[in-house]
């Protein structure tokens, strides 16, 4: 997990309700992503950015938004449009330049729709 | 875009024995092929990855082959541990400055005691 945090590590939410998940990176990264992974599947992208106050779409971005309005913090919001909500989240991190653009994995927010 | 498949999605091997995992892409682009261990309710770790312009590399029990002419990329763990046990995924991506990983399904390891 190296200096990738992620908060809460369980989260409840009422349909209907928008709730924003955090993660918080000190590994002086410029790039950061969100993935979601559904039991039995793989990682898929939602969100990456690559520099502050810039960000792009991934695979599965409608019913989500995001914010980079620091280096160090991607926060993702879970809008009541996204169907399907529940799910574990994953952030990640990795630096931006040639060879060296590893992504490191923060711990995870698993966040269940009640 | 970049499709990643991966095999088994489940393989049970006996403490000591050799694990092979093997995933396949399909975009002829793609230049790095990262492998993560992901234990249960926690995030992924990177265990190993590979470059296009090596076909091998290997650290301590762990390695990675690439075939580019083919499009696949292959784990092989040798002396398989319980704390092995895990779900390892493949991935692929094609770079750029920001890379957008294309990830497999997962396979469950499990080494039996």
């Amino acid at each position: 997990d190296g200096g990738i945090t992620q908060s809460p590590k369980y989260l409840f939410r009422k349909e209907g309700q928008n709730v924003t998940l955090s993660c918080e990176q000190n590994l002086n990264h410029d790039a950061m992503y969100w993935y979601r992974q559904d039991p039995g599947q793989g990682l898929r992208l939602i969100y990456y950015s690559q520099i502050v106050n810039d960000f792009q779409k991934g695979d599965i971005a409608e019913g989500y938004s995001v914010s980079r309005e620091k280096k160090e913090s991607f926060p993702l919001t879970v809008t009541s449009a996204q169907k399907n909500p529940t799910a574990f989240y994953l952030c990640a991190s990795s630096k931006v330049s040639g060879g060296t653009d590893t992504q490191y994995f923060g711990p995870g927010t698993r966040l269940t729709v009640l | 875009g970049e499709n990643v498949e991966q095999h088994p999605s489940t393989l049970s091997v006996q403490e000591g024995d050799s694990a092979v995992i093997k995933c396949t892409y399909s975009d002829s682009a793609s230049n790095y092929f990262p492998w993560y261990k992901q234990e249960l309710g926690k995030g992924p770790q990177l265990i190993i990855d590979i470059r296009s312009n090596v076909g091998e590399k290997k650290d301590q029990r762990i390695a990675v082959t690439l075939n580019k002419t083919a499009k696949h990329f292959s784990l092989h763990i040798t002396e398989t541990q319980p704390e092995d046990s895990a779900v390892y995924f493949c991935a692929a991506s094609w770079g750029g400055s920001a890379r957008q990983l294309t990830f497999g399904s997962g396979t469950q390891l499990t080494v039996l005691p």
